[in-house]
């Protein structure tokens, strides 16, 4: 079975401040991990992928995340926010095949002017 | 056009109705889910399909149940209707692939009285 965590249901920060959006998870095998953002009014889409083919991920927007085994840990970073990020971000992850996603509570992303 | 549709968008019904949400995809794409997104929930899933003959029930299904009709349909019925079943429903497809992306409808959102 698998499971995530994301550490924070709100995270606030100033334009232009770095964003750090947290995410452990838990899975019996070496999993696939993603984000997916939502826009207000609007269906969640991809942010970025895991799969294993290196530790860093770069996605869409300027974001990214690094995979750490160690620590089961999969955060979403962004060095310099914008207003246009403001949306809820969720963690997911799977293990593949014909196995489910699950997906984490999700954090709402606030900048402020 | 969008590559997942969900109609209707918006729907309020009383208790007792029996309520039909459908979906539709052009990703050509084998596997459908049905979620229900509440506040500080996330998503959960409710059904899933792998392929036409494929139906499986999610972590939340009671309450609910599925019609795959066609490779590109997947609807999601709710007999009788009742108050906590009001969220945002969301239906997503996905290629067979390792770790394969899921792709949201923008959602239905649905008010139970």
């Amino acid at each position: 079975a698998q499971s995530v965590t994301q550490l924070g249901s709100h995270v606030s920060v100033s334009e232009g401040a770095l964003v750090l959006l947290r995410c452990n998870y838990s899975s019996s095998v070496p999993p696939y991990l993603f984000w997916y953002v939502q826009y207000p009014n609007q269906g969640l889409q991809l942010l970025l992928k895991y799969t294993s083919a290196a530790t860093l991920v770069k996605g869409i927007n300027g974001f990214e995340a690094e995979f750490k085994k160690s620590e089961t840990s999969f955060h979403l970073t962004k060095p310099s926010a914008h207003m246009s990020d403001a949306a809820e971000y969720f963690c997911a992850v799977t293990p593949g095949g014909y196995q489910k996603v699950t997906f984490g509570t999700g954090t709402k992303l606030q900048v402020i002017p | 056009d969008a590559d997942v549709t969900q109609t209707p968008r918006n729907r309020i019904t009383k208790t007792g109705k029996r309520i039909m949400l459908e979906c539709s995809q052009t990703k050509g794409h084998d596997r459908m889910y049905w979620y229900r997104q509440d506040p500080g929930l996330g998503l959960r899933l409710i059904y899933y399909s792998f392929d036409v003959k494929d139906i499986n029930k999610g972590e939340i299904s009671d309450g609910y149940s599925v019609s795959r009709q066609a490779q590109a349909k997947f609807s999601l019925s709710l007999e009788s209707a009742i108050p906590n079943q009001t969220a945002l429903y969301f239906c997503a497809t996905s290629d067979g692939g390792a770790g394969g992306i899921q792709y949201f409808g923008a959602g239905t959102r649905l008010s139970v009285l």
